[in-house]
């Protein structure tokens, strides 16, 4: 069984480009969830994906936007990044009805 | 609208003696609750969750959790710790429909001392 996967690992950007980063969901798993770490926080729920569409926002702007394929994986995109998008990206992969999420290793985001 | 309080942002105990992490919770409904450890630049791992069933939640490498209803708390223990659990912890609380998302603590950072 493959757990869930991130890519890439670290990355840099400077502000106002855009960003995107990519998971794989664990196999068998069809819903996907971000989550955003700030450095010393806890991770604050971006959104989450079912069947292809957004299901459920948390208090995020608008330039946080994201995909899911028919494969399950998923895109997080961010636009006009901005110093403070700086944080861990989480993805994390369940099935629609059962309420445990499992984590992949995520994403460590700076913006210059 | 549901919350999770962790209670001591730092813990330090010194090896084989007991870890106690805080927990507190607000929310509406019987909530699911969860224990999840983070290793530095690693992802988070379940340690464990309770969704109503027994109240004494038993996790893996050894901890375990009370879910207490009349305090609205949800304390992680271990009887002994050792230097691996050096990590952060954190407590969630997970919506019981919709999108089940989860709504984290800010954690407690615990140092084991040899």
């Amino acid at each position: 069984e493959t757990g869930v996967t991130q890519s890439p690992t670290h990355l840099i950007k400077t502000r106002g480009q855009q960003v995107t980063l990519r998971c794989s969901s664990q196999s068998g798993h069809n819903t996907v969830s971000w989550y955003q770490q700030a450095l010393g926080q806890g991770p604050q729920f971006i959104f989450q994906y079912y069947r292809e569409e957004e299901n459920g926002r948390g208090n995020f702007p608008p330039r946080f936007s994201g995909l899911q394929f028919p494969n399950y994986s998923s895109e997080l995109n961010v636009n006009a990044l901005e110093l403070d998008d700086s944080a861990l990206y989480l993805c994390a992969s369940s099935l629609f009805t059962n309420n445990e999420q499992f984590f992949g290793p995520g994403t460590r985001l700076t913006v210059l | 609208a549901q919350s999770v309080t962790q209670l001591d942002s730092h813990v330090s105990v010194s090896e084989g003696t007991p870890v106690l992490l805080r927990c507190n919770y607000s929310s509406s409904y019987s909530p699911s609750l969860f224990w999840y450890v983070q290793h530095p630049n690693k992802g988070l791992q379940l340690l464990l969750k309770y969704t109503s069933a027994a109240t004494l939640v038993k996790g893996i490498n050894g901890f375990e959790a009370e879910f207490k209803k009349s305090e609205t708390s949800f304390h992680l223990t271990k009887p002994s710790a050792h230097m691996s659990d050096a990590a952060e912890y954190f407590c969630v609380v997970s919506e019981s429909s919709g999108t089940y998302k989860y709504i984290f603590g800010t954690g407690t950072r615990l140092k084991v001392l040899a």
